[in-house]
């Protein structure tokens, strides 16, 4: 089974829908992203949260909301999906603690597009 | 915020070395150099990190000079398997905390 898990993988929605991507880890960590990747280009970060009670703006969060449900839980909302929010989305985990200096383990990617 | 700036693509052939240089101008004294490698539709995973100097793995080699304000993975002896975007991030640490921003990366394609 996959440290960080994404469900669902796949979604076609409409416009105007209210959607949830949700990420589980089992890797223990305190620390989680969302990303979104468009065709070309990099990934751009969305949220991200350092622990249950810590939520934070990343460069592109108008649209997009999250909830850090538990420490190894992390959805994240889109209220009213508009077209060009047609992405790949990656949740990522990062610890702390780590010895290298918070490496970003990622998983499989939930793509989405919205007609 | 420490932002960082890669060549967009590089060819190669399959055996060659390969070198790809990050410039991050605006990097913290605390940020760590880290580079990530993306397969289509697959997240990024980590390759390697490093914070002055050289250091060396079973995959690359990351080159970091004394002014750190730019770095250089070294891919050795590539194969096509390599094909892969490659990502040069640096720990933003405003107010004493990280987030990593990925820039658009360097599209490396090794050919036969």
């Amino acid at each position: 089974d996959a440290d960080v898990t994404q469900t669902p993988r796949n979604r076609i929605t409409k416009t105007g829908k209210r959607i949830m991507l949700e990420c589980s880890q089992t890797k223990g960590h305190d620390r989680m992203y969302w990303y979104r990747q468009d065709p070309g280009l990099g990934l751009r970060l969305i949220y991200y949260s350092f622990d249950v009670k810590d939520i934070n703006k990343g460069e592109i969060s108008d649209g997009y909301s999250v909830s850090r449900q538990a420490q190894a839980k992390f959805s994240l909302s889109l209220e009213s999906a508009i077209p060009n929010q047609t992405a790949l989305y990656f949740c990522a985990t990062s610890d702390s603690g780590a010895g290298r200096a918070g490496e970003l383990f990622f998983g499989e990617g939930s793509r989405l597009t919205v007609l | 915020l420490a932002k960082t700036t890669q060549p967009i693509s590089m060819d190669s052939y399959e055996g060659q070395e390969v070198n790809i240089t990050c410039s991050h101008n605006n990097i913290a004294t605390n940020d760590y150099i880290t580079w990530y490698q993306q397969f289509p539709s697959q997240g990024p995973r980590f390759i390697i990190q490093g914070y002055k100097t050289k250091v060396t793995n079973e995959v690359a080699s990351l080159f970091i000079p004394a002014d750190r304000k730019s770095s250089t993975l070294s891919l050795p002896r590539v194969s096509l398997s390599d094909t892969a975007v490659y990502y040069c991030l640096v720990g933003d640490t405003p107010s004493g905390t990280y987030k990593y921003i990925f820039g658009t990366g360097t599209r490396l394609k090794v050919l036969a």
